[in-house]
């Protein structure tokens, strides 16, 4: 079945350097979605890409489609401790929300 | 955030008893999700139920059996699990298939 695979599995960075997470797949993707779990907490909806070559941002998030539908990418400038947690890309095919493994981001005050 | 609520948020339970999770979500939505999530594996769906009707199940050991009463509620009936199904059971729903899925907090489960 469809796999989407993220990279890389864990970031750890001092507060206000960039950090970016990568979602890959081998077959084209209807669309992209972004997640945020906090630790501890449950995974929260970040936003939708569906366009080849989308570009959209969020403050300091900027999340990117490729043009190929087969990669997407989350990045985030000048991190701040509240940006802790793991981000999931996730795609679907048919019914299913397939999942990538997720990165997990820690930020050094 | 209230929109999809589970319970009980934690349960340790031993392998030949019976329990339930319970998930009720107040968006009007019409598809509804159980996930799994343990530390080694990322989010597992389990199942996926549209207006109440099954439409999903991602290979799901039989000791885990859901029921869907209706669009609002989601039920997870456990009975002899297994150590390794400790995990964390999400609940979630969405408009529709496709659509950004809404998350409840999760019952975080172990299994003696």
């Amino acid at each position: 079945g469809q796999q989407v695979m993220q990279i890389p599995q864990y970031q750890h960075v001092q507060e206000g350097e960039d950090f970016t997470t990568y979602c890959n797949s081998s077959t084209t993707l209807s669309n992209i979605q972004w997640y945020k779990q906090r630790p501890g907490g449950h995974p929260v909806f970040l936003i939708q890409l569906v366009k080849s070559g989308e570009v959209k941002k969020q403050k300091r998030l900027t999340f990117q489609f490729g043009e190929a539908k087969k990669n997407s990418s989350l990045h985030i400038t000048a991190t701040q401790t509240t940006d802790v947690g793991t981000y999931f890309c996730a795609s679907n095919a048919g019914n299913m929300l397939t999942f990538g493994g997720g990165t997990r981001l820690m930020v050094k005050p | 955030e209230t929109g999809v609520t589970q319970t009980p948020r934690h349960l340790v339970m031993g392998m030949t008893n019976k329990k339930s999770l319970k998930c009720e979500q107040h968006l009007g939505h019409n598809a509804m999700y159980w996930y799994k999530q343990s530390a080694k594996k990322p989010l597992e769906l389990m199942f996926v139920y549209s207006l109440e009707e099954r439409v999903e199940n991602n290979s799901v050991p039989s000791r885990f059996s859901p029921e869907c009463p209706n669009s609002s509620h989601l039920f997870l009936h456990l009975h002899t699990l297994q150590p390794e199904d400790s995990a964390l059971y999400l609940c979630a729903s969405s408009q529709d298939w496709g659509y950004e899925q809404f998350f409840g907090p999760g019952t975080r489960l172990t299994v003696l």
